[in-house]
């Protein structure tokens, strides 16, 4: 089973700053087949990136993925406060699927 | 507009059972796999099972194996989750969720796009 570990923990910024989200995996990860999603408050996760740098539909150009093999990166250019979230980065290139345990981004 | 509606959550015993469904509209509900995932409270998100377009091939983490079957009845639009021998560490919130693609091919796993708002289940004496 592949384990993926995010870093940071908790990151705190504020809005307008550039956030960078880490995931690192055990293992390459098949085809860069890497998501990310994010979480808020109540709500289901939603995705994001999928294929390590492709962004889903309806999803703003301020949010970019990248990265291969075993490190990818979430990153949002400016933040916005409806970006205050949890995110979670996921495999989907080995069975099982797995998450990573999830950075919460915080308002500074 | 894909939509994902789950039911069927509630209080139960350790040791009993519960069927989850998940009604989706939006969508050619037959050409698509699709699993479940959970997430217990405070905690991050765990994938349960999937299962292919036309129910053939299912598969299951090994933390409910044995204990979960999903299926789906596709003239309905409505997959499901029968949970049996529930266990504490069961308890969680359930989301259903779309996959990209039939999930019929070789190296396939599953990707969740979009998620049901979820059902939760409880599982306490």
């Amino acid at each position: 089973e592949i384990v993926l570990t995010q870093s940071p923990g908790t990151l705190s910024l504020s809005p307008g700053e550039r956030a960078t989200l880490s995931c690192r995996a055990s293992q390459s990860v098949s085809s860069s087949f890497l998501a990310w999603y994010q979480q808020k408050p109540g709500q289901a996760p939603r995705l994001l990136i999928y294929g390590a740098s492709t962004r889903a539909t309806g999803i703003p150009d301020r949010f970019s993925g990248s990265g291969s093999g075993t490190d990818f990166t979430l990153t949002i250019s400016r933040l916005e406060p409806e970006d205050f979230a949890v995110y979670y980065c996921q495999q989907y290139g080995s069975s099982p699927a797995t998450f990573g345990q999830g950075t919460k981004l915080e308002i500074k | 507009e894909v939509q994902l509606l789950e039911s069927g959550g509630g209080l139960v015993q350790p040791g009993g059972s519960l069927r989850l469904s998940c009604a989706a509209s939006g969508f050619t509900f037959s050409s698509y796999a699709m699993s479940w995932v959970r997430q217990a409270p405070g905690k991050g998100l765990e994938w349960v099972s999937a299962i292919t377009y036309s129910g053939g091939t299912t598969s299951y983490a090994d933390s409910v194996k044995g204990r979960f079957t999903i299926s789906r009845d596709n003239s309905k639009n409505t997959l499901y989750l029968q949970m049996n021998s529930l266990r504490a560490e069961d308890t969680a919130v359930y989301y259903c969720a779309k996959d990209r693609s039939k999930g019929d091919t070789a190296g396939w796993y599953p990707r969740f796009d979009p998620w049901g708002q979820g059902t939760l289940v409880t599982v306490s004496s």
